[in-house]
């Protein structure tokens, strides 16, 4: 069984600051994707990395792709009110099927 | 920008009843997929779909499960006689390729009483 750990759980932090989310696991995975997701509503897809050492970034938002593909990291820079929500990492194998494995998720509050 | 759309967005029915979600997939889609998360818990794999036929299901999707695509745009997920451990969201999802890029519906809530 593929895990995912995702840590913090839980972030608070002032406007102006920056932050990163971690994403953890033992098993190596072909691609893996972070989401966004509003209380209610389904998850946004941010971005998907599929090449080990890969970065992409969004604006403000950094994604890295750990060498051996098992782990990740979400980096934003002076983060801002918006950027408040829950933020889920989902890991794809084709050892697994390429279904989806999902991070606990790690909810940040960026306060002004 | 295409999106992946469900229906309803609540359902509530009681026990022993049988529903049916609905969803339409994006539509240059190839993969198709059932996710769950129940209240306060991770979103959870139940079942990929991919060329007409289910390609894998977790130990969740059971046979009170099942899922069909009845024409070239619809993707159901029906659940014979709900329990009250079935009530969580329900999401779609679809991609182009095989695990990458899933894009997710606005899910159903579903409330079994």
């Amino acid at each position: 069984t593929q895990l995912l750990e995702q840590s913090p759980q839980f972030l608070s932090i002032q406007e102006g600051e920056n932050l990163t989310v971690y994403c953890n696991s033992s098993s190596v995975f072909s691609s893996l994707q972070w989401y966004r997701q509003e209380p209610g509503e389904g998850p946004v897809l941010l971005v998907t990395v599929v090449t080990g050492g890969e970065v992409k970034k969004l604006k403000r938002l950094t994604f890295q792709f750990g060498d051996a593909r098992k782990d990740s990291s979400l980096h934003i820079t002076a983060a801002q009110p918006g950027d408040t929500g829950l933020y889920l990492c989902a890991g794809a194998s084709e050892a697994a099927g390429n279904k989806l494995t999902f991070g606990g998720g790690t909810r940040v509050l960026v306060k002004p | 920008e295409p999106e992946v759309t469900q229906t309803p967005s609540h359902q509530v029915t009681q026990m022993g009843q049988e529903v049916i979600l609905r969803c339409v997939p994006i539509s240059n889609h190839l993969y198709f997929y059932w996710y769950r998360q129940i209240l306060g818990q991770k979103v959870e794999f139940l079942v990929s779909f991919y060329n007409n036929e289910i390609s894998e299901k977790s130990e969740i999707f059971d046979d009170q499960f099942s899922v069909e695509r009845p024409d070239g745009s619809n993707f159901t997920l029906k659940i014979r006689s709900t329990k009250l451990e079935d009530s969580a969201m329900y999401f779609c999802a679809s991609s182009r390729d095989s695990g990458l890029q899933a894009f997710f519906g606005q899910g159903t809530r579903l409330t079994v009483v």
